[in-house]
C-alpha cells in the first residue's frame, strides 16, 4: 500500500502570511493531484502534475512535483481567508490506472 | 454542465440495517469511484466502476458493494451496518477511460449509524 504523508496536519496562520504544505511518499507516482475541500463539500481538484520536477502556478498557489515523483509541495503566497480548507494530495501509483491514493490531509485556517 | 450529484445528502441508520447511496456522474463521464472519508482514516478508496464493470476495489469488507447502470449512474450498498461505517461517502466521476486521473467529486452523503 502506497502511503502519502502530509505535513503539517494543521496550520493556523494570519492573512498575508506564506505557507508550504508537503506531501511525501516512499513510492513513485505516475501523477499527483492536489485538492481542496471545504466543510460540507466534496474535494475540488486544484492541479495535476505528471512530470518529475514540474512546477505549476495557480494564482497565489505554486505546486511542485519532486524529481523522483515521490513527493510534492504546495506553496501559498499571501494567504487569504478564502484559502481556508482541507488540502489533500492524491497520487496515482504507477501501474494502476484508476486507484488514487489520498494523503492524510492538511487543515489550513487563515484568519484576518 | 451539471456537477456530480449524490442522494441522499444525509442519512441516519441503525446498526444491522442496510443502506443504498446513489451517485449521478457528470454527463459524459463513464468512470465512477466511491470513497469513504472519516476523521481518523482520511479519504479511502472503495471501488471504481467503468462501463458497468468494477475495475478496481479497495480494502473494504464484502458488506460494501456497488454497481453501475448503463447511463453511468452508480449505487453503493452497505449491508449489516456497523457503528464504524459512520462517515462521509463521496462519489467522483472521471472523463478519461483510465479513470482516477482527474476526479470530480460530489458533495457526499453523510451517513450516521446509531
Amino acid at each position: 500500500t502506497q502511503l502519502l504523508e502530509q505535513s503539517p496536519q494543521f496550520l493556523s496562520i494570519q492573512e498575508g502570511e506564506n505557507l508550504t504544505v508537503y506531501c511525501n511518499s516512499s513510492s513513485v507516482f505516475s501523477s499527483l493531484q492536489w485538492y481542496r475541500q471545504e466543510p460540507g463539500e466534496g474535494p475540488v481538484l486544484l492541479v495535476t502534475v505528471v512530470t518529475g520536477g514540474e512546477v505549476k502556478k495557480l494564482k497565489r498557489l505554486t505546486f511542485q512535483f519532486g524529481d523522483a515523483r515521490k513527493d510534492s509541495s504546495l506553496h501559498i503566497t499571501a494567504a487569504q481567508p478564502g484559502d481556508t480548507g482541507l488540502y489533500l494530495c492524491a497520487g496515482l501509483p504507477t501501474g494502476t490506472a484508476s486507484k488514487l491514493t489520498f494523503g492524510t490531509g492538511t487543515r489550513l485556517q487563515v484568519t484576518l | 454542465k451539471a456537477g456530480v450529484t449524490q442522494t441522499p445528502r444525509y442519512l441516519i441508520k441503525t446498526r444491522g440495517q442496510q443502506v443504498t447511496l446513489s451517485c449521478s456522474p457528470i454527463s459524459g463521464h463513464r468512470s465512477v469511484s466511491w470513497y469513504q472519508q472519516t476523521p481518523g482514516q482520511g479519504l479511502q478508496f472503495l471501488f471504481e466502476y467503468f462501463s458497468e464493470t468494477q475495475r478496481n476495489k479497495g480494502n473494504f469488507p464484502g458488506r460494501f458493494s456497488g454497481r453501475q447502470f448503463s447511463n453511468s449512474r452508480s449505487e453503493m450498498n452497505v449491508s449489516t451496518l456497523e457503528l464504524g461505517d459512520s462517515a462521509l461517502y463521496l462519489c467522483a466521476s472521471s472523463l478519461l477511460e483510465t479513470g482516477g486521473y482527474e476526479q470530480y467529486f460530489g458533495p457526499g452523503t453523510r451517513l450516521t449509524v446509531t
